[in-house]
């Protein structure tokens, strides 16, 4: 079945680094992306994964993906108040390029 | 330039009535979609359009329906409104099965 699951919150300090976690169930998952919503926005896109890969880095972020876990991270480093929005996880499964989200986790970063 | 833009952005309708939401692509990509927000932020798909062709449609209402008179523009019209179709709809396109770039959505509120 198509399930992507995240954790709803998490709350880290202005400078430290967030790591925001993702499960997801189907194995033919071809692409997993990470979209940032900020309140009253659309989604931007801020990185995605092929699914043959184990890691990969874009400046502040770093994802990481054990697809034999089906776990997929997304770490930002020295996070910064600018960061506050809500994070989705998605997959896409190849059919059409429907992707499939994850409920989104919402990062506060307190000063 | 804004890649995906979406009009209105803000839609706030009586129950019963009838009522279209456009959107249009600069980016020259194939394919298109519809998702819903709903207000746990939990995101669907609904449509997804291949060169004017309707390739995913997500078990939505007949209420709802899709128009794209041309690759660029993806169009949706709902019938008969109903006090829980109030969400934040939102458009996206891609190359193909990929990364997917979204409007600023619409926040429909039927009252």
């Amino acid at each position: 079945g198509e399930d992507v699951e995240q954790s709803l919150f998490l709350s880290v300090r202005e400078g430290d680094s967030s790591v925001i976690n993702c499960t997801y169930t189907d194995s033919s998952s071809t692409y997993l992306y990470w979209y940032k919503q900020e309140p009253g926005a659309g989604l931007q896109l801020l990185t995605y994964i092929f699914s043959n890969m184990d890691m990969k880095q874009d400046q502040r972020l770093t994802v990481l993906l054990n697809k034999k876990d089906k776990h997929l991270s997304l770490r930002i480093a020295d996070t910064q108040t600018g960061d506050s929005a809500i994070y989705f996880c998605a997959e896409s499964i190849d059919q059409g390029g429907k992707l499939i989200f994850g409920q989104g986790t919402e990062l506060s970063v307190k000063p | 330039d804004t890649a995906v833009s979406q009009t209105p952005k803000y839609l706030v309708t009586q129950m019963g009535n009838d009522k279209s939401i456009k959107c249009e692509q600069n980016l020259g990509h194939d394919t298109m979609y519809w998702y819903k927000q709903d207000s746990k932020k939990f995101l669907k798909i609904m449509f997804s359009y291949n060169n004017k062709e309707l390739i995913i449609n997500e078990t939505v209402p007949n209420r709802f329906s899709p128009k794209s008179p041309d690759k660029a523009h993806l169009n949706l019209h709902i019938n008969s409104l109903e006090l829980g179709d109030s969400a934040v709809y939102f458009c996206a396109s891609s190359r193909g099965p990929g990364e997917a770039f979204f409007g600023q959505g619409t926040r429909l509120t039927v009252v």
